[in-house]
C-alpha cells in the first residue's frame, strides 16, 4: 500500500497570504489528524477528522481550518499567515478513530516558511 | 509544568550500549505512544501502550499506569537508532480526544 502523502512538500508564503495543504491517507483509512511542529512549541495537535466530520480540534486560532472529503483526503487551510505559522505540518492516518487503539501512520510533512 | 515530560532531553551513547528514555505524564490517559523522528521530519509510530510491556526487535516499551510513567529501552544500540524519540499521550475531554506530546529526546549513537 502507498503511504500517507502530503502536498506540497515545501512552501514559501508571505505574511497575510493564505495557504492550503493537502493530505492523502493510506487507502482504506478513514481518520486523518493534523499536527504542527515548531522548534519552540514542539508537536501540537491541530485537528482530527473521521468520515468527513471534525472530531476534535486543538488550541489554535480560527485562522486554522480543515476539512475531509468523501474519499478521506483532507485539506487544512491557514488564512492571514503570520511569521509564527512557519512550521512543519504533519498529517497522519489510521483506519479508525485513534482512541480506539489504532496505530497512526505519518506523512512526510509540509514545511511552510512565512516571510 | 508540561503534561508530558521526557528525560533526558539529549542522550549520546556508544554503539552497543543499552539506552533508556523516560516519559512521565500528569493526566489520565487512554493510551501512550512512542514515536521516532528522523532528520528531515519523517515520523514513525513505534509503540502504542495502555498497560504492561511491548517488544519489537531491539526496542522495548513499558508503562506503569499507577505511577504515570513509561520507558523506552533500546538494546544493543546502533548509529541508525540516532533520531528524536517522542512520547505522546492520548487523553479524553469534553471536546473529544487529543494527543499531547513530550518535547522529545535527541538520541545520538556513535560508532
Amino acid at each position: 500500500k502507498a503511504g500517507v502523502t502530503q502536498t506540497p512538500r515545501y512552501l514559501i508564503k508571505t505574511r497575510g497570504q493564505q495557504v492550503t495543504l493537502s493530505c492523502s491517507p493510506i487507502s482504506g483509512h478513514r481518520s486523518v489528524s493534523w499536527y504542527q511542529q515548531t522548534p519552540g512549541q514542539g508537536l501540537q495537535f491541530l485537528f482530527e477528522y473521521f468520515s468527513e466530520t471534525q472530531r476534535n480540534k486543538g488550541n489554535f486560532p480560527g485562522r486554522f481550518s480543515g476539512r475531509q472529503f468523501s474519499n478521506s483526503r483532507s485539506e487544512m487551510n491557514v488564512s492571514t499567515l503570520e511569521l509564527g505559522d512557519s512550521a512543519l505540518y504533519l498529517c497522519a492516518s489510521s483506519a479508525s478513530l485513534w482512541g480506539g487503539g489504532e496505530t497512526q501512520y505519518f506523512g512526510p510533512g509540509t514545511r511552510l516558511l512565512v516571510l | 509544568k508540561n503534561e508530558v515530560e521526557q528525560s533526558p532531553q539529549n542522550l549520546t551513547a556508544q554503539e552497543g550500549e543499552f539506552i533508556t528514555i523516560n516519559c512521565s505524564y500528569s493526566v489520565g490517559i487512554s493510551a501512550l505512544h512512542w514515536l521516532q523522528q528522523h532528520p528531515g521530519g519523517g515520523i514513525v509510530s513505534l509503540f502504542m501502550l495502555s498497560s504492561g510491556k511491548k517488544k519489537h526487535g531491539r526496542l522495548i516499551a513499558t508503562i506503569n499506569i499507577q505511577e504515570k510513567h513509561s520507558s523506552l529501552h533500546i538494546t544493543a544500540s546502533h548509529p541508525r537508532d540516532s533520531a528524536v524519540y517522542i512520547c505522546a499521550v492520548r487523553t479524553w475531554g469534553t471536546s473529544g480526544s487529543r494527543l499531547t506530546f513530550g518535547e522529545g529526546t535527541q538520541l545520538t549513537v556513535n560508532p
